[in-house]
């Protein structure tokens, strides 16, 4: 089975310093993994995903993530935050593309002025 | 195109009566899965419906229970409801290659 952990449920960083969201996964096959971003009163939106094609992976809004399978870790950055990166952040590991998509507890990002 | 659209937005219900929430997935994509989002306990899995057939559900009693209808949308029913089923409910679809895509949601609350 297939699990992520989140650490760190509350991240504060000050506008225009680096973000870093950390999560780890714990899986038996070569995983999927996953970033959604979820804004207040919203759905969640795919950030980016890791497929095996290359292990640092570009998504959108600047964010990027590295697979690194020695630390079994797949960590979200931008270089410089921006008010509007303000919500919730949640990583995410699948065996598969979708079907059995197991979330993290979530990250709340907040970025003060 | 059209997201994942879900229905209502909000609903208020008393605690033993039942409830349907409706989603429509994004055309072409075949399944649907619904998520449960209560405070302070992430995205929990509740079922995926993939061509009108349950193929998966989550570690949730039998009241909570769903279909898919031939055009793909779903509905899923909570019965007999609890003050502790209180959450957002998202539905998300995909197609056999595609990452999830979510709704909204329907915020539901029950007193």
């Amino acid at each position: 089975a297939q699990s992520v952990t989140q650490l760190g449920s509350h991240v504060s960083v000050s506008e225009g310093a680096l973000v870093l969201l950390r999560c780890n996964y714990s899986s038996s096959v070569p995983p999927y993994l996953f970033w959604y971003v979820q804004y207040p009163n919203q759905g969640l939106q795919l950030l980016l995903k890791y497929t095996s094609a290359a292990t640092l992976v570009k998504g959108i809004n600047g964010f990027e993530a590295e697979f690194k399978k020695s630390e079994t870790s797949f960590h979200l950055t931008k270089p410089s935050a921006h008010m509007s990166d303000a919500a919730e952040y949640f990583c995410a590991v699948s065996a598969t593309n979708n079907n059995d998509m197991r979330f993290g507890a979530g990250t709340r990002l907040t970025v003060k002025p | 195109e059209a997201g994942v659209t879900q229905s209502p937005t909000h609903l208020i219900k008393t605690r033993g009566q039942q409830v349907t929430l409706r989603c429509s997935p994004i055309s072409g994509h075949t399944s649907v899965y619904w998520y449960q989002q209560a405070l302070g306990l992430g995205l929990q899995f509740l079922l995926w419906y993939d061509e009108g057939e349950e193929r998966n559900r989550g570690n949730f009693p039998p009241r909570f229970s769903g279909r898919q209808f031939p055009n793909y949308s779903s509905e899923l029913n909570v019965n007999a409801l609890e003050l502790e089923d209180s959450a957002l409910y998202l539905c998300a679809s995909s197609r056999w290659d595609s990452p999830l895509h979510f709704g909204n949601g329907t915020r539901l609350t029950v007193t």
